[in-house]
C-alpha cells in the first residue's frame, strides 16, 4: 500500500513569484507519480506525470516537478505564477506492480495567488 | 471530443432518502473510477470498473453504496438511506485502459448535500 503526504494544506503566493508544492510518498514498491490540478468548480486535470527516464518532468502551464527517489519526493514548482494558477493541486501515486491503475491521492494543496 | 460528464451537478436530499449519481465516461475508455472528495480531504477511492471484469469495490464505505456500469459505458453510483456524513463531492474519472500509467480524466463532479 502507498500513502501520499502533501506537506502544505494552503500556500499563499504573490503574482509573478515562484511557488513550490511539496509531495512525499511512502511505498514498499516502485511507483508512478502524478500531479493534478482542480480549478474552482471543475474536475481534476493532469498537470504532469513521472513514469520513467529523466527525473525532471515538465508539464502544462509552465509547471515542472522533480522525482527524488532517495527522498521519496515529487515536488511541484513554477517559477512565476499567475492569478489563474489559483487552484487546488493534488499529488498522486500508482503502483508499478499493479496491472491496473488504482491511485492514491494526497489531501491537496490550495494555492491562492494574489496581485 | 467530449469529456467526462456527470449529473446532476448538485443534489440536495433529506437524510434517509436514496440518491443516484450518473457518470458518462469518455467514449472508448474502458476504465471508470468513482471517488469521493470531502472538505479538506483528498480523493477517496470508491470503486473501479475495467471492461467486463468484476468491479473492484474495495473502497465502498458501507453496503449503502453500490454502483453499476451498463454496457461498458455509463455508470450509476447509488447511495441508499443517505446520511449527513455522505455529504461530499462525488467525482467520476475514466481512462483509456485502466493501467497504472494511464491519465485519468475527471468529470466536474456531483456535489451531494444531505440535510
Amino acid at each position: 500500500a502507498q500513502s501520499v503526504t502533501q506537506l502544505d494544506s494552503q500556500v499563499p503566493v504573490f503574482e509573478e513569484a515562484p511557488v513550490e508544492l511539496r509531495c512525499n510518498y511512502s511505498s514498499s514498491v516502485s511507483v508512478y507519480l502524478f500531479w493534478y490540478v482542480q480549478y474552482p468548480n471543475q474536475g481534476l486535470q493532469l498537470l504532469l506525470k513521472y513514469l520513467s527516464g529523466s527525473t525532471l518532468v515538465k508539464g502544462i502551464n509552465g509547471f515542472e516537478a522533480e522525482f527524488n527517489k532517495s527522498q521519496t519526493s515529487f515536488h511541484l514548482r513554477k517559477p512565476s505564477v499567475h492569478i489563474s494558477d489559483t487552484a487546488e493541486y493534488f499529488c498522486a501515486v500508482s503502483d508499478q506492480t499493479d496491472s491496473w491503475g488504482k491511485f492514491q491521492f494526497g489531501a491537496g494543496t490550495q494555492v491562492v495567488v494574489t496581485p | 471530443g467530449a469529456g467526462v460528464s456527470q449529473s446532476p451537478s448538485n443534489k440536495v436530499t433529506e437524510k434517509g432518502k436514496d440518491v443516484e449519481l450518473r457518470c458518462d465516461p469518455i467514449s472508448g475508455h474502458t476504465a471508470l473510477y468513482w471517488y469521493r472528495q470531502s472538505l479538506g480531504q483528498g480523493l477517496e477511492f470508491l470503486i473501479y470498473f475495467q471492461g467486463n471484469s468484476a468491479p473492484d469495490k474495495s473502497g465502498l464505505p458501507s453496503d449503502r453504496f453500490s454502483a453499476e456500469r451498463t454496457g461498458g459505458s455509463v455508470s450509476t453510483l447509488t447511495i441508499q438511506r443517505t446520511q449527513q456524513e455522505d455529504s461530499a463531492v462525488y467525482l467520476c474519472a475514466s481512462s483509456l485502459q485502466g493501467l497504472s500509467t494511464d491519465t485519468q480524466y475527471f468529470g466536474p463532479g456531483t456535489r451531494l448535500t444531505v440535510l
